[in-house]
């Protein structure tokens, strides 16, 4: 069993100022981790996965996330908001390995840029 | 730049009659997803194929929802006859083989208003 936890499902930061959108994760297998991120009326693009080797990963647009076993989060960062920013991000989880594994995503959290 | 297409990208019927969607995935994507999405939620998936096979079906609704994907390539959803609670973003997802790491590939969706 696999389920994804993100914690806010609405954040607001200014223009500039650190994005952190929270996700914690539980599986009973290796996961493999994502983030997505969707604008209006649009669908998922995504911005990063972590899948083995390096915990901490880098995605498009400036956004990364570490993988953190021991806390079983994945959360998605960066430094400064663009006001292109304001989408929603869903976070999602599958089982690590070969395969066509099911994908379960968050509820999404909505992120407000402020100018 | 391959993409994942989806038709039509809005769709507003009344309850009771039926409706369509189509998905065309990425050329040689052998897996083929279709998720709901409600408003304010992630994306649920109601059914998986691999090829022409359908390899998860365990959430879709089987009285009034139906799914085929009879060459292995593009795909129909439909949905008879629907319902107000159907309302929902329709989306279509593919991946390219069992090495990808579960990543997939989303077209823009298909937005359904039931009045």
């Amino acid at each position: 069993a696999q389920s994804v936890t993100q914690l806010g499902s609405h954040v607001s930061v200014s223009e500039g100022a650190l994005v952190l959108l929270r996700c914690n994760y539980s599986s009973s297998v290796p996961p493999y981790l994502f983030w997505y991120v969707q604008y209006p009326n649009q669908g998922l693009q995504l911005l990063l996965k972590y899948t083995t080797g390096a915990t901490l990963v880098k995605g498009i647009n400036g956004f990364e996330a570490e993988f953190k076993k021991s806390e079983t989060s994945f959360h998605l960062t960066k430094p400064s908001a663009h006001m292109s920013d304001a989408a929603e991000y869903f976070c999602a989880v599958s089982p690590s390995g070969g395969g066509y594994q099911k994908v379960t995503f968050g509820i999404g959290t909505k992120l407000q840029v402020i100018p | 730049e391959a993409e994942v297409a989806q038709s039509p990208r809005y769709k507003i019927t009344e309850k009771s009659q039926a409706v369509a969607f189509w998905c065309d995935p990425i050329s040689g994507h052998a897996t083929l997803y279709w998720y709901r999405q409600i408003l304010g939620q992630g994306p649920e998936l109601l059914v998986q194929f691999q090829d022409e096979s359908v390899v998860d079906d365990s959430q879709l609704p089987k009285d009034r929802f139906s799914a085929e994907r009879l060459k292995g390539v593009d795909s129909t959803l439909k949905i008879q006859p629907a319902e107000l609670g159907d309302s929902a973003m329709y989306l279509c997802a593919s991946q390219g083989s069992e090495t990808s790491y579960n990543e997939q590939f989303f077209g823009p969706g298909t937005r359904l208003t039931v009045l």
